[in-house]
C-alpha cells in the first residue's frame, strides 16, 4: 500500500499567519493517464471531512484562494495564507492513484 | 444537490455482522463510484473499499476477507457488510462520492464485547 507521510502532525498558528503542510508518498502518484490524484481534505471538529483541493492544485468550488496546493510525483505541499479561525481542524492528504487509496495521518491546525 | 446519508445500527455485538446503507441523491450510481471510509474515535481516516460506477468493487486488503460492498441502483443505495466484528471496528463510517468531493454525515458504530 502507498504510505502517505504528513508533517508536521500539528501546527499552532496565529490568525493571519501563513502555514504549510507537507505530504510525501512512498510511490509516485502519477497515474497512467498522466494526472496526479493527490487531494487535500479538512475535517473540522465533529464534522465530516471536506475536500479542499483535488489533483494537487485544483481548488474545489467555494474554497478561498488562500489555499493552494503544489507538488509532483511523491512530494506535495498545502499552503494556507492568512489563516482564519474557520480554517482550524485536521488536514489530510489523500491519494486515489493507487489501490487501496490511502490517507495521511493528518495535521492538526490549532490556534496559538 | 449531491447528498449521501449513511444509516444502520449504532451498536453491534462482537463477532456479528455490520450492515450499513448509503443512500445517495443528486447523482446516479451508474455515473459515479462510492467509497466507504471509516474513522475510529480520535484517529485518522481508513479507506475501506469502493463500488465503481460499473458495479465492480475493490477492497482494502486488510478488510477484504470480511467486507462486501453492493448496491441497488434503482434505489440509489450502496450497502456495506462486514462480518466478524471486533471492538476495534468501532468507528464512524462514512460513504463518500466524487473522489471525496461529497461526504455523508457519518454514522458511529460501536462494537460491544
Amino acid at each position: 500500500d502507498v504510505v502517505m507521510t504528513q508533517t508536521p502532525p500539528s501546527l499552532s498558528v496565529a490568525i493571519g499567519q501563513s502555514v504549510s503542510i507537507s505530504c510525501k508518498s512512498s510511490q509516485s502518484l502519477v497515474y497512467s493517464d498522466g494526472k496526479t490524484y493527490l487531494h487535500w481534505l479538512l475535517q473540522s471538529s465533529g464534522r465530516s471531512p471536506k475536500r479542499l483541493i483535488y489533483q494537487v492544485s485544483n481548488l474545489d468550488s467555494g474554497v478561498p484562494d488562500r489555499f493552494s496546493g503544489t507538488g509532483s510525483q511523491k512530494d506535495f505541499t498545502l499552503k494556507i495564507s492568512r489563516v482564519e479561525a474557520k480554517d482550524l481542524g485536521v488536514y489530510y492528504c489523500a491519494q486515489t492513484t493507487h489501490f487501496p487509496n490511502t490517507f495521511g495521518a493528518g495535521t492538526k491546525l490549532e490556534l496559538k | 444537490q449531491v447528498q449521501l446519508k449513511e444509516s444502520g445500527p449504532v451498536l453491534v455485538q462482537a463477532s456479528e455482522t455490520l450492515s450499513l446503507t448509503c443512500t445517495v441523491s443528486g447523482f446516479s450510481l451508474t455515473n459515479y463510484g462510492v467509497i466507504w471510509v471509516r474513522q475510529p474515535p480520535g484517529k485518522g481516516l481508513e479507506w475501506m473499499g469502493i463500488i465503481w460506477r460499473n458495479g465492480n468493487t475493490d477492497y482494502n486488503s486488510a478488510l477484504k476477507s470480511r467486507l462486501s460492498i453492493n448496491r441497488d441502483t434503482s434505489k440509489s443505495q450502496v450497502f456495506l457488510k462486514m462480518n466478524s466484528l471486533q471492538t476495534d471496528d468501532t468507528a464512524i463510517y462514512y460513504c463518500t462520492g466524487g473522489w471525496f468531493a461529497y461526504w455523508g454525515q457519518g454514522t458511529l458504530v460501536t462494537v460491544s464485547s
